[in-house]
């Protein structure tokens, strides 16, 4: 079912810059629906990391941001941390589907 | 402080139905939709469907024959009902709140672990 596609993985060192691509289609990031990212650590439940393609909410550190362009969206991650381990979700509306869709998310490991 | 807690069976017996309740706390804010995720082993999350505050309700298209979300608001909880359930819907099963429909998962609890087995 996922319609919007990440990497399966990106890795990088302390303190690197990071980004992790979404892509969508003309129903879903392309018909103009925002687009929210999600940090998932091991064993925990997903956490609310960007709301309405770049705002943070409270808490989230400045080192993550995102964006949005045509169909596609992006999460970056800078100054790398090891905490930062995790898999991330991005996720938006499809009208195609009628409904919410998730991405297939992405692997992030620090070297 | 936002706190939602997931509890109900985690073994469900094959053509059965699972159930789970979610209690809400989140003090004076009030969030308006209320939803169902659920995660396969090793795959992304799936959303199931939410109750809007005013009691209205969307499913997911390819399980909404199977499913049904109802909410008691004075006890801030709400439940899933997922029928015929088969091996195909053992997942972690989140619920989490929003404040607006494009923001409908902000918050969420830690997961229930349900198991479809005999």
């Amino acid at each position: 079912q996922p319609v919007l596609t990440q990497p399966p993985s990106v890795s990088g060192a302390p303190g690197q810059r990071i980004t992790i691509s979404c892509t969508g289609s003309s129903s879903n990031i392309g018909a103009g629906y925002e687009v929210l990212w999600y940090q998932q650590l091991p064993g925990a439940a997903p956490k609310l990391l960007i709301y309405e393609n770049s705002n943070r909410p409270s808490g989230v550190p400045d080192r993550f941001s995102g964006s949005k362009s045509g169909a596609s969206a992006s999460l970056a991650i800078t100054g790398l941390q090891a905490v930062d381990e995790a898999d991330y979700y991005c996720q938006s509306y499809d009208n195609s589907l009628t409904g919410y869709v998730f991405g297939t998310g992405t692997k992030v490991t620090v070297l | 402080q936002v706190h939602l807690r997931e509890s109900g069976p985690g073994l469900v017996e094959p053509s059965g139905t699972l159930s789970l309740t979610c209690t809400v706390s989140s003090g004076s804010v009030r969030y308006y939709y209320w939803n169902w995720i659920r995660q396969s082993p090793g795959r992304g999350p799936e959303w199931i469907g939410y109750i809007y505050y005013s009691g209205s309700t969307n499913y997911n298209p390819s399980l909404k024959s199977r499913v049904a979300i109802s909410a008691d608001m004075s006890k801030d909880q709400f439940s899933l009902h997922l029928s015929s359930v088969t091996a195909a819907d053992t997942a972690v099963y989140f619920c989490a709140v929003g404040s607006g429909w494009q923001r409908v998962f902000e918050h969420w609890g830690q997961g229930a672990r349900v198991t479809v087995s005999s």
